[in-house]
């Protein structure tokens, strides 16, 4: 299985601050890169999918970046509602699997 | 609206049987792969199962194969998950998920239901 690492596995930051998530595949994912939010006690919700196309309805400040192996989930003007999880998913190969998660606090 | 809404859930002895179900509205249910994803209390997400949009095809994540069966009525617009020989390691919510449906092997989830707990605990 496609092993996928996260960093950092825990940040805090300010509104308005430039956030960054990297994620990291075991192998090539080719750009079968997803990016997931999600708040306690409720589902994740799909931001980026192929690594850099933003889902419909999901704010602009979202972006996404990389191919291959390194993977780069941009919030270019933290709001507060963007506290909680942040997940990535690769579907390259069967099974899918994520990584483990991102918790983003906001200061 | 696209809606799913997950039931089933509750609380089961290991070595027990449940069955889950999530009920689709508001698009084609008939055209779109489905999946299972779950996740354990304070963990990540693990993706458990798909189906074709057909029922053709089923795959599964290696820790549930032989135990749990995914399947589809479509003219029920309804997903399901019968899972038996639960572990305690089966504990999570799980949700029931829509691909998006882009061209291509890849799998997004667009849409998730709210979710079902499923404790396996004696």
């Amino acid at each position: 299985d496609i092993q996928m690492t996260q960093s950092p596995s825990s940040l805090s930051a300010s509104v308005g601050d430039r956030v960054t998530i990297t994620c990291r595949a075991s192998q090539s994912i080719s750009s079968y890169l997803n990016w997931y939010h999600q708040k306690p006690g409720k589902a994740p919700k799909l931001l980026i999918y192929s690594a850099s196309s933003l889902q419909s309805g999901v704010p602009s400040r979202f972006s996404g970046s990389g191919s291959g192996t390194d993977f780069t989930l941009t919030i270019s003007s933290l709001q507060p509602e963007d506290f909680g999880s942040y997940y990535c998913q690769q579907s390259y190969s069967n099974p899918d699997t994520f990584g483990q998660g991102t918790t983003l606090e906001i200061k | 609206e696209v809606l799913l809404v997950e039931s089933g859930g509750g609380l089961v002895h290991p070595g027990g049987s449940l069955r889950l179900s999530c009920t689709a509205s508001g698009f084609s249910f008939s055209n779109y792969w489905m999946s299972w994803v779950r996740q354990a209390p304070g963990k990540g997400l693990e993706w458990v199962a798909n189906i074709k949009r057909d029922g053709s095809v089923e795959k599964y994540v290696d820790s549930v194969k032989g135990r749990f069966i995914i399947s589809r009525d479509n003219s029920k617009n309804s997903l399901y998950l019968q899972m038996s020989s639960l572990r305690a390691e089966d504990t999570a919510v799980y949700y029931c998920a829509r691909d998006l449906g882009l061209p291509g092997d890849g799998t997004e989830f667009d849409y998730w239901g709210q979710g079902t707990l499923v404790t396996v605990s004696s």
